[in-house]
């Protein structure tokens, strides 16, 4: 049981650029997030996801895109870079969204030069 | 707005001693607080939860307490041991049409020194 998977674990973008953060989760939960977490902060929430083909904003959506197009995946597409968005991106799951228990994935360090 | 945070950043305890990790809270509305564990690199892990209509909690070595009247969330960790070391975020959970959302704190980093 693989759990939530992020690929991939590090990447340098230049500003401008896009990217694609790709995640996965085996354990056929219904919720899954995108967070960032910024040095020495907690995570803010980018995109929440409810199910396959509903997603909505959380806290911080300015500047990302996601979609779920099916219950495993959930990527989230940076369009055009910008040094702020530097930062370590989580994705986590739930079954539902009334679990306090999220599982999180090893997270992915952007940075944006 | 809605917060949690924390009193100290940083603790550093002896093997063995017992560990106390506080949060203060300001959203009186959300029904769960929650404590979760991030090692160095990893993805934060859940430790334990606290309904809103309790006082205490107990599970393996840890104790959560809540102290709804002045807004206070503490993590104790029993006979502190290396593999403790960590980031310790407590996060709050929204009631009702908001509970999918945990708002975090910004964290403790705890050192267990052998």
């Amino acid at each position: 049981n693989a759990g939530v998977t992020q690929t991939p674990k590090f990447r340098i973008l230049k500003i401008g650029q896009s990217m694609t953060l790709q995640c996965t989760q085996d354990m056929n939960h219904n919720y899954m997030y995108w967070y960032r977490q910024d040095p020495g902060m907690g995570l803010k929430l980018i995109y929440y996801s409810v199910g396959a083909g509903i997603t909505d904003k959380g806290e911080v959506p300015n500047g990302y895109n996601v979609s779920r197009s099916t219950t495993e995946d959930f990527p989230l597409r940076l369009e055009l870079a910008a040094p702020s968005q530097t930062s370590v991106y989580f994705c986590a799951s739930s079954y539902s969204g009334s679990d306090t228990e999220a599982f999180f994935g090893q997270g992915t360090r952007l940075t944006v030069v | 707005g809605e917060s949690v945070g924390l009193h100290l950043p940083t603790l550093s305890v002896q093997e063995g001693d017992n560990s106390i990790i506080n949060c203060a809270y300001s959203n009186s509305a959300s029904d769960y607080f929650i404590w979760y564990k991030q090692e160095s690199g990893k993805g934060p892990q859940f430790i334990i939860d606290i309904r809103s209509n309790m006082d205490k909690r107990q599970g393996q070595r840890v104790t959560v307490l809540l102290n709804k009247t002045v807004k206070h969330l503490s993590l104790q960790i029993a006979a502190t041991q290396p593999g403790d070391s960590a980031v310790y975020f407590c996060a709050e959970r929204g009631a009702g049409g908001s509970n999918y959302k945990l708002t975090f704190g910004k964290g403790t980093l705890l050192t267990v020194n052998p």
